[in-house]
């Protein structure tokens, strides 16, 4: 029964290839959110998504593309692979109360291009 | 942009109290979190504070805020080897749509 999760948990690839990782939500959350932790542990937005609409996407390359099939599910697919990609990949979900943002990670997804 | 500051490494012996700091620039920021990360896993809520307020306690945990000098606060009393993990201080403001500032996290090592 666990809150947020992502699979796969290990992603070991070649450079130049696509891949996709999924996350799914049952906590009923409106938004869910994809994160990119590198090696340093520095933890950045990528996209967040409300009732399956894109609402937040910071300066990341197109070869990443998020997909929404229902605010339960987001999908990040990325294409043609290259090394700077290698890192932890948090998917996130939160319900907004007032104003405040309650954030639940999923345990990630660590993908490493060769 | 907004920015969320912490020291990367804290070391404390066990049973010590552990205080990590962290400062903020959003003069408008609305709520302050803590989140760990153990190692492996995804990030957890731990706690957080509301700008009206100036102090939280939760079992070992008191976060404390000064909003004037834009400073916040997590300690952890009694610190036990399960507390080893990376402390991360965000923010969020009506600037930022709520959206949540992270700052970049501070290890805290226990040492026996």
């Amino acid at each position: 029964d666990t809150a947020v999760s992502q699979t796969p948990k290990y992603l070991v690839t070649q450079m130049g290839n696509d891949k996709s990782i999924k996350c799914e939500q049952n906590l009923g959350h409106d938004t869910m959110y994809w994160y990119k932790q590198d090696s340093k542990k520095f933890l950045k937005i990528m996209f967040s998504y409300n009732n399956k609409e894109l609402i937040i996407n910071e300066t990341v390359p197109n070869r990443f593309s998020p997909k929404s099939p229902d605010k339960a599910h987001l999908n990040l697919h990325i294409n043609s692979l290259e090394l700077g990609d290698s890192a932890v990949y948090f998917c996130a979900s939160s319900q907004a109360q007032g104003d405040s943002e309650k954030l639940f990670f999923g345990s990630g997804t660590q993908l490493s291009v060769l | 942009g907004e920015d969320v500051e912490q020291s990367l490494f804290l070391s404390v012996r066990e049973g010590d109290s552990s205080v990590i700091n962290c400062t903020y620039t959003d003069s408008s920021s609305t709520y302050l979190y803590w989140y760990k990360q153990e190692p492996g896993a995804g990030l957890q809520l731990l706690t957080y504070i509301f700008s009206n307020m100036d102090m939280k306690q939760d079992q070992r945990l008191t976060v404390l805020l000064n909003k004037k000098d834009k400073h916040l606060s997590l300690r952890i009393a009694d610190t036990q080897t399960g507390d080893s993990a990376i402390y991360f201080c965000a923010e969020s403001s009506p600037g930022s749509n709520y959206q949540l500032i992270w700052g970049a996290g501070t290890k805290l090592i226990i040492k026996p």
